[in-house]
C-alpha cells in the first residue's frame, strides 16, 4: 500500500521568506507523486507532480519539490512567500501509472503568511 | 472552460435521513472521482468511473453509499441513510483519461453537515 506522511500540520512564515513543506512517501513500487493547494471553500489546485521524469519538479505560482528516492522525500519548497500563498496544502501519491487521479493523500499543512 | 460543477453547495440534513449529490464534470472528461474530506483530513478517494462503469469502489461504504454515472457524463452521489460521522466535503473530479500525466480537475465541493 502507499502512503504520504506531512510532517506539520501548520506552518508560518513571514512574507518573503522560504517556504518548506515536507512529505515523505512509503511505497512499495515507483511513486507518483503529487502536491495541491486548497483555498477556503474551494477544490483543490494542482501544484506540481512527478512522474518519474527530472526528480526536480518546477509549478505554478513559483512553488518547485525535490524527489528524493534515498529519503523517500518530496518536500514543497518557494523561495519567497506570498500573502497569496496562504492555504492549505496537499501531498498526495497515486496508485500507479495507470491510476491517473485515484490518489492517496497526506493529512494536509495549513500554511499561513505573516505580513 | 467551464470547470467541474457540484450541487448543492451546502446541505443540512438529519442522521437516517437520505441526501444526493450531484456532480457535472467537464466537458469530454471520461473519467471522474468522488472524494470524501472530512475537517482536518486529506481527501479519501470513495469511487472512480471510466465512462459509465466503476473502475474502483474499493473505499466506497457500500452499505449506505451509492454512486452512478449512467450515460458517462452527470453523476450523482447518495447517502441512505446518513450518519454523524458521515459530515464532510464531496469532492467531485473529473480528467480527460486515468493515465497519471492526465491533471484531474477538482470542483468546489458539497459541505454536508448530518446533525
Amino acid at each position: 500500500a502507499q502512503s504520504v506522511t506531512q510532517l506539520g500540520s501548520h506552518v508560518s512564515v513571514s512574507e518573503g521568506a522560504l517556504v518548506l513543506l515536507r512529505c515523505n512517501y512509503s511505497s512499495s513500487v515507483p511513486p507518483y507523486l503529487f502536491w495541491y493547494v486548497q483555498y477556503p471553500n474551494q477544490g483543490l489546485q494542482l501544484l506540481l507532480k512527478y512522474t518519474s521524469a527530472a526528480t526536480l519538479v518546477k509549478g505554478i505560482n513559483g512553488f518547485e519539490a525535490e524527489f528524493k528516492k534515498s529519503e523517500t522525500s518530496f518536500h514543497l519548497t518557494k523561495p519567497s512567500a506570498h500573502m497569496s500563498d496562504a492555504a492549505e496544502y496537499f501531498c498526495a501519491v497515486s496508485r500507479g501509472e495507470t491510476s491517473g487521479s485515484r490518489l492517496t493523500f497526506g493529512e494536509g499543512t495549513q500554511l499561513t503568511v505573516n505580513p | 472552460e467551464a470547470g467541474v460543477a457540484q450541487s448543492p453547495r451546502y446541505k443540512i440534513i438529519e442522521k437516517r435521513q437520505s441526501v444526493a449529490f450531484w456532480c457535472n464534470p467537464i466537458s469530454g472528461h471520461a473519467t471522474l472521482y468522488w472524494y470524501q474530506q472530512i475537517l482536518g483530513q486529506g481527501p479519501k478517494l470513495l469511487i472512480q468511473f471510466q465512462n459509465n462503469g466503476v473502475v474502483d469502489d474499493s473505499q466506497l461504504p457500500k452499505d449506505r453509499f451509492s454512486a452512478e454515472r449512467l450515460k458517462g457524463v452527470d453523476s450523482t452521489l447518495k447517502i441512505q441513510p446518513a450518519k454523524l460521522e458521515d459530515s464532510a466535503v464531496y469532492l467531485c473530479a473529473s480528467s480527460l483519461g486515468s493515465g497519471v500525466n492526465t491533471e484531474a480537475f477538482f470542483g468546489q465541493g458539497t459541505r454536508l453537515t448530518v446533525v
